[in-house]
């Protein structure tokens, strides 16, 4: 079946900087979702791509669909340390597929 | 708007005790209903998924199961179960269409001992 990597597992950042998180395929998708969870919480959707090349944003968040359909990234900028969780990335072929997940954790 | 409840959010059972875990969605109609297990600190495990009233779809061989008695409602049962069924339970729905995002509900904790 597709799977997808996502990359890195973890970061430990400095509350202020920016995060860059991404996720690939060797398998082409149609759709591309990005998560936030929070502790004992569902995952909560923050942006959906839907069209090779789409750049979309929410506040401070920033995604990409990478042109060959292969790959997407998240970017975070000035991280503050409500950013907090674990990110999931999610590609949709016939079914949704999910990364593995990266956790962010914020020093204030 | 639509919402997604699941209910209970926590539930400690012992080893070989049934499970009934429930799931609704409020604010749309013949959503396709979806259940996942998460591991603690891991991604998310499609177990079963349903597109309609009585349609169930198992993605991986277990010792649970699914049901769909009404169409915002979706069951994940167990008959006896196992310290491996220990986990996270999501509950996601999406509209049927080409752009199918799926939304999660806030998860039930299983904790068996």
């Amino acid at each position: 079946g597709q799977q997808l990597n996502q990359s890195p597992q973890s970061m430990f950042i400095q509350e202020g900087e920016d995060v860059s998180m991404n996720c690939t395929s060797s398998s082409i998708f149609n759709t591309w979702l990005w998560y936030k969870q929070e502790p004992g919480e569902g995952p909560v959707l923050l942006i959906a791509l839907y069209k090779a090349g789409e750049l979309t944003s929410n506040g401070r968040l920033t995604a990409q669909f990478g042109i060959t359909r292969k790959d997407s990234f998240l970017n975070i900028s000035a991280s503050i340390p409500s950013d907090v969780g674990i990110y999931f990335c999610a590609g949709r072929y016939n079914m949704l597929t999910f990364g593995g997940g990266t956790r962010l954790m914020v020093k204030p | 708007s639509q919402t997604i409840h699941q209910w209970p959010a926590t539930l400690v059972q012992p080893v070989g005790s049934p499970l009934s875990l429930e799931c609704t969605v409020e604010g749309t109609s013949n959503p396709n209903l979806y259940w996942y297990r998460q591991a603690a600190g891991r991604g998310l495990q499609l177990l079963f998924y349903s597109v309609g009233i009585g349609q169930i779809s198992s993605e991986v061989p277990q010792n649970l199961s699914a049901s769909r008695p009404q169409d915002r409602q979706f069951i994940l049962s167990s008959k006896k179960l196992l310290l491996s069924d220990s986990g996270f339970y999501l509950c996601a729905w999406s509209e049927t269409g080409t752009r199918e995002t799926q939304y999660f509900g806030p998860g039930t904790r299983l904790l068996v001992l």
